[in-house]
């Protein structure tokens, strides 16, 4: 089983070019999330969907979609890329959106923007 | 204030040693608090969860003080392989967390 898996690993855009971030699980977990890591800075909700068909905004949604594809597929949008968007962004899964579950990383997609 | 808070470190501790950290979070509605482990470079990984009780799994003990809001990671006997950045994570709601900055730790030989 691969887990969380998380496509591009690496990725440069230039200003104003977009481009979707790819997160995928095999875990048959209902809730999923993205989030966003900066440095000096803990990770960062930027939107989540508790179960397939719902998303929800989380801390820091400006500038993102996110699209819930189906129970395995959660992607995330960038429309028109910021040099502020530079960061590095991790998909999590979770069995069940109860609080106490733990949530299971993806590797993680390094983003930068120019 | 900041949600959660973690003393940045880094604590460089020798092997064997006991090194203890502390989290402290503002929100007294949280039930949920964990401890996850975080590789230069990798996706952060649950190391434990954290009990009212408090709850120990090896050579980690973690505990909850509800009254001070904070909890705290103790590792005994520190091995090189503990060398990494420890964080916080204190839920805000059922599908909110808040994830402290990181404690990072290196364990030298």
């Amino acid at each position: 089983n691969a887990g969380v898996t998380q496509t591009p690993k690496f990725q440069v855009l230039k200003t104003g070019q977009s481009m979707t971030l790819q997160c995928a699980q095999d875990m048959n977990h209902n809730s999923m999330y993205w989030y966003r890591q900066d440095p000096g800075m803990g990770l960062r909700l930027i939107y989540y969907s508790a179960s397939e068909g719902t998303t929800d905004k989380g801390e820091v949604p400006n500038g993102y979609n996110v699209s819930r594809l189906n129970k395995r597929e959660f992607s995330l949008r960038l429309e028109s890329a910021a040099p502020s968007q530079t960061s590095v962004y991790f998909c999590a899964t979770q069995l069940a959106g109860v609080s106490y579950n733990e949530q299971f990383f993806g590797p993680g997609t390094r983003l930068t923007v120019l | 204030r900041k949600e959660v808070e973690q003393d940045p470190g880094p604590f460089n501790v020798p092997e064997g040693a006991t090194v203890a950290f502390n989290c402290t979070y503002s929100n007294s509605a949280s039930q949920s608090f964990f401890w996850y482990r975080q590789d230069c470079r990798k996706e952060p990984k649950l190391l434990m969860s954290v009990y009212s009780s408090g709850n120990e799994d090896g050579r980690f003990t973690a505990q909850l003080n509800r009254a001070s809001q904070y909890i705290s990671l103790l590792i005994r006997d520190s091995k090189l392989s503990d060398s990494a950045t420890y964080l916080c994570v204190v839920n805000k709601g059922t599908y909110k967390y808040i994830f402290g900055t990181g404690t990072r730790l290196k364990v030298l030989a």
